[in-house]
């Protein structure tokens, strides 16, 4: 059964501090591998999308990297901000159609002044 | 551009009333998806269409629940009769179609059947 596990489930931090959140997948195939941060009462919006041959990418002050040999993803988020309280959410993808995704259920970070 | 248009933004209905949930997809986009998000489940889809024809609907519930899509700007998803067990937040998305396209979400429908 394909499964995406994200920790820590919730977190806070100072703002000014880094902070990494980690996702472990079990989805086969693989196609690609997203992060995905969803404001409270809104959508979920697209960081970082990663394929099989790419091991980082960086949107601003994230970053994410992608381990595909031990199914392992992390995003690390530099310099936190107040407005980066939010959950982030991994995907993995099947295929390239993007109807095969996978979710995890969430970190939900709190940024504390 | 505007985004994903949801509407209602909150809809409270009584169980066994029919509800209907809109989306505007981002012009241009051929790839329209439902989501259904809940505390427990978290973000499950419902429905894929491609192009405007439904390709894979194996998410949707129950026969409660259908979708449309008569064209490329608009898509609708129903549910009748509602109930309690259907209170969630709905979320429409749209994408270009492409191996490495970004969803593009809606900011949802919060539904509530009392």
């Amino acid at each position: 059964k394909n499964q995406v596990e994200q920790s820590p489930q919730s977190l806070i931090i100072l703002e000014g501090k880094n902070c990494t959140l980690q996702c472990n997948y079990t989805v086969s195939p693989f196609s690609n591998l997203r992060w995905y941060k969803q404001d409270t009462g809104r959508g979920p919006v697209s960081l970082t999308i990663m394929t099989f041959s790419e091991n980082t990418k960086s949107n601003g002050r994230y970053t994410a990297t992608l381990d595909a040999d031990t199914k392992q993803s992390s995003l690390h988020i530099t310099a936190s901000q107040l407005s980066d309280s939010a959950s982030y959410i991994c995907v993995v993808s099947a295929n390239n159609a993007g109807n095969m995704l996978t979710f995890g259920g969430g970190t939900r970070l709190m940024v504390k002044p | 551009d505007a985004g994903v248009i949801q509407s209602p933004r909150h809809e409270v209905t009584e169980m066994g009333q029919e509800v209907t949930l809109r989306c505007k997809p981002i012009s241009g986009h051929n790839s329209l998806f439902w989501y259904r998000q809940t505390m427990m489940r978290g973000l499950e889809l419902l429905i894929y269409f491609n192009n405007n024809v439904p390709i894979d609907d194996s998410g949707m519930p129950e026969d409660r629940f259908s979708a449309k899509m008569p064209n490329a700007s608009f898509s609708t998803l129903k549910i009748q009769p509602s109930e309690p067990r259907d209170s969630a937040v709905y979320f429409c998305a749209s994408s270009l179609g492409l191996p490495t396209s970004p969803l593009h979400f809606g900011n949802g429908t919060r539904l509530t059947v009392t």
